[in-house]
């Protein structure tokens, strides 16, 4: 258990929705990342906040947006969802001062039929 | 552009064969290196991680890396390999403590056959 919380592990929506995945880091750590990983694309870094602000973005399209609240955990939002926005989603996160170790959840598997 | 690339998407041994994983890095600028590992239907687990410490870093299970800046490569490799290590093993790279940078390769996945 890497102490890292996702929810909900599955959901099944179909295109044009919106849905929201949630995150909460391990104790004491203040920055969160989000991860897309599919087949195709393999693992791709979307997002990163720090303490409630947004710190780097990577591959994250439009229709995708996050927020850290101030409790630090995280949700990120996907709309106007399309097919080939099935895929894994992980959140990680990263004590202070670390040297670049990150701490996965089990991820959110979204399947958009 | 910096990227990481892993020879090789699938690789399959006997139990009590060597396992080598290869990852190759492309960077003028030495990174920090991971190995991370994916058993089925759960996150990514850490391995082992080179921080420009011992150039041989040893990991969890047995597992050891060895960087070697001359043909920018991080490889893992353990002597003997066992069923339980069947997972899926991404190698990443990073240039920064904030991570934003770091990059995963695609990905290897290992089957231990008995």
């Amino acid at each position: 258990d890497s102490g890292v919380t996702q929810t909900p592990k599955h959901l099944i929506t179909a295109t044009g929705q919106r849905v929201t995945l949630r995150c909460s880091p391990r104790s004491g750590d203040l920055s969160v990342y989000w991860y897309q990983q599919s087949l195709d694309q393999g693992l791709q870094f979307l997002i990163q906040y720090y303490n409630g602000e947004e710190r780097a973005k990577g591959n994250i399209l439009e229709r995708f947006s996050a927020q850290q609240f101030p409790d630090l955990h995280s949700e990120l939002n996907l709309s106007s969802l399309e097919l080939g926005d099935s895929a894994l989603y992980f959140c990680a996160s990263t004590p202070a001062g670390s040297t670049g170790e990150l701490f996965f959840g089990e991820g959110s598997r979204l399947t958009v039929l | 552009a910096q990227s990481v690339t892993q020879l090789g998407s699938h690789v399959s041994v006997s139990e009590g064969a060597l396992v080598l994983l290869r990852c190759n890095y492309s960077s003028s600028v030495p990174p920090y290196l991971f190995w991370y590992v994916q058993y089925p239907n759960q996150g990514l687990q850490l391995l082992l991680k080179y921080t420009s410490a011992a150039t041989l870093v040893k990991g969890i299970n047995g597992f050891e890396a060895e960087f070697k800046k001359s043909e920018t490569s991080f490889h893992l490799t353990k002597p003997s390999a066992h069923m339980s290590d069947a997972a899926e093993y991404f190698c990443a790279v990073s240039w920064s403590y904030n991570n934003n940078d770091m990059r995963f390769g695609a990905g290897t996945r290992l089957t231990v056959k008995p």
